[in-house]
């Protein structure tokens, strides 16, 4: 069975700086997908960056990136220059080739001015 | 292109009602999927379906929840009777293809019952 554990509730970061997110997984499966999602206050949930397992190559999206340590089961987020417009919960999941998905508890971040 | 749309936004109901939600997926997207978002937790997917085919819907309580897909397009999701542990954020997400692609999210149902 897959499961995503994000270990940190909450968390708070001063604008303009940098925070880490961080996600583990497990999962039996050789080739799978993970993502990070992100839900702010009352709005809708939408991808913020996408992994392929079998791509070494860590993924990238503008102020947004992940650190995928695939021996170790770990998929954490990095937000660069972080904006008042981060501020959300954070939800990471893990998706098999079946289409199957499991979303992590989720992390509230919270965007200090 | 209009996302996923979903209705009604809001819903109160006394224990024991039947309640139905809609759910209209962007255009050309055969995957949908549905999830119930209790407070403070991610989502959990209760079915999905690639267009009219239900291929994934071992974790929907089907005791009382029961869920359509009619032409592939619109879908209804369907509780009776609810219980006090229903109330939740039901949410529908569609996707334009399998192969782990991004999933498009509605914003959400939520359901009070008391």
């Amino acid at each position: 069975a897959q499961t995503v554990t994000q270990s940190q509730p909450e968390m708070s970061v001063q604008e303009a700086e940098t925070v880490t997110l961080s996600c583990t997984y497990d999962t039996s499966e050789s080739d799978y997908y993970l993502f990070w999602y992100k839900q702010p206050p009352s709005r809708q949930m939408i991808l913020v960056i996408r992994q392929e397992a079998y791509k070494q190559q860590n993924a990238t999206e503008n102020r947004f990136s992940v650190n995928f340590q695939k021996a170790a089961k770990s998929f954490s987020l990095k937000i660069s220059d972080s904006q008042l417009g981060d501020a959300a919960m954070y939800f990471c999941a893990c998706m098999n080739r079946d289409d199957k998905i499991i979303f992590g508890k989720g992390t509230r971040l919270h965007i200090l001015p | 292109e209009a996302g996923v749309v979903q209705s009604p936004r809001y819903k109160i109901i006394e224990k024991k009602q039947p309640v139905a939600f809609w759910c209209n997926p962007i255009s050309g997207h055969n995957t949908l999927y549905w999830y119930r978002q209790n407070l403070g937790q991610g989502p959990e997917l209760l079915i999905r379906y690639e267009n009219e085919e239900a291929v994934d819907d071992s974790q929907l309580p089907k005791d009382r929840f029961s869920a359509e897909r009619l032409k592939g397009v619109d879908s209804t999701l369907k509780i009776q009777p609810a219980e006090l542990g229903d109330s939740a954020v039901y949410l529908c997400a569609s996707s334009s293809r399998r192969g782990g692609y991004e999933q498009y999210f509605g914003p959400g149902t939520r359901l009070t019952v008391t």
